[in-house]
């Protein structure tokens, strides 16, 4: 059975830089063809993808907001860590993270955490 | 980077059938695989349709996908609707260049 669980600071300050993890089961990372993603959604807003990594350690990002972002993976802890820089107040949203068996999807996701920016 | 658009919402009876659309902006529907997700009020995202027209298992056969080259857009068909139908549904597909497009969600109201 495949779970997954994002945790973090559920409120940052403008300009801060914000530290997601995603801790996992159910599946190895080292798997090929594997990978994990975050994406997030503001309040009443649509899904928007923000990062991915894969089995091999290749890194994918959204183009709009690749300056600031980065992800990493711990395989022996089955985690995956997203960082965002310089965080501002329209980055409040829900954020999640997601299995990615195959090129086409995500097929689990997590429960999702609301991170709120705000002085 | 191409966009999905979709209708901001529709509705429907129970028992009926709602179709939702997804058209892409720019690069061909058909060259890259649509999947659709249901999201329930409060919840994360579940898939019911992947590679245009495959439903995971536990999904019921009333949920079903398909594209339309000529129209440059993708469709989820809920037939049989029921009031657990009622959600935002998201298509999503890629490029070689960004893995991940979401489109901009359509809200399905069950009356």
């Amino acid at each position: 059975q495949i779970t997954l669980k994002e945790s973090g600071p559920t409120l940052v300050k403008p300009t801060q830089t914000l530290t997601l993890t995603c801790t996992f089961s159910g599946f190895s990372l080292s798997t090929s063809g594997v990978g994990v993603g975050w994406i997030r959604q503001p309040p009443g807003k649509a899904l928007e993808w923000l990062a991915l990594i894969y089995w091999d350690d290749d890194k994918r990002y959204s183009p709009s907001l690749k300056s600031r972002l980065t992800i990493t993976k711990d395989t022996s802890k089955n985690q995956v860590v997203l960082t965002m820089t310089n965080m501002d107040p329209v980055d409040t949203a829900t954020y999640y993270c997601a299995h990615r068996p195959s090129a086409t999807h995500f097929d689990y996701w997590g429960q999702g955490t609301l991170v709120t920016v705000s002085s | 980077n191409f966009m999905l658009t979709q209708p901001h919402s529709v509705s429907e009876s129970p028992g009926k059938t709602v179709t939702i659309s997804c058209t892409r902006s720019s690069g061909s529907i058909a060259s890259n695989y649509v999947q659709w997700y249901q999201q329930r009020p409060g919840s994360a995202p579940t898939i019911v349709i992947y590679e245009d027209n495959q439903r995971p298992s536990g999904v019921p056969d009333r949920f079903s996908g398909s594209i339309d080259s000529s129209s440059n857009s993708a469709s989820l068909t809920i037939s049989g609707l029921k009031t657990e139908d009622e959600a935002d549904y998201y298509c999503q597909s890629y490029d070689s260049s960004i893995p991940y497009v979401f489109g901009t969600g359509t809200k399905v109201t069950v009356l």
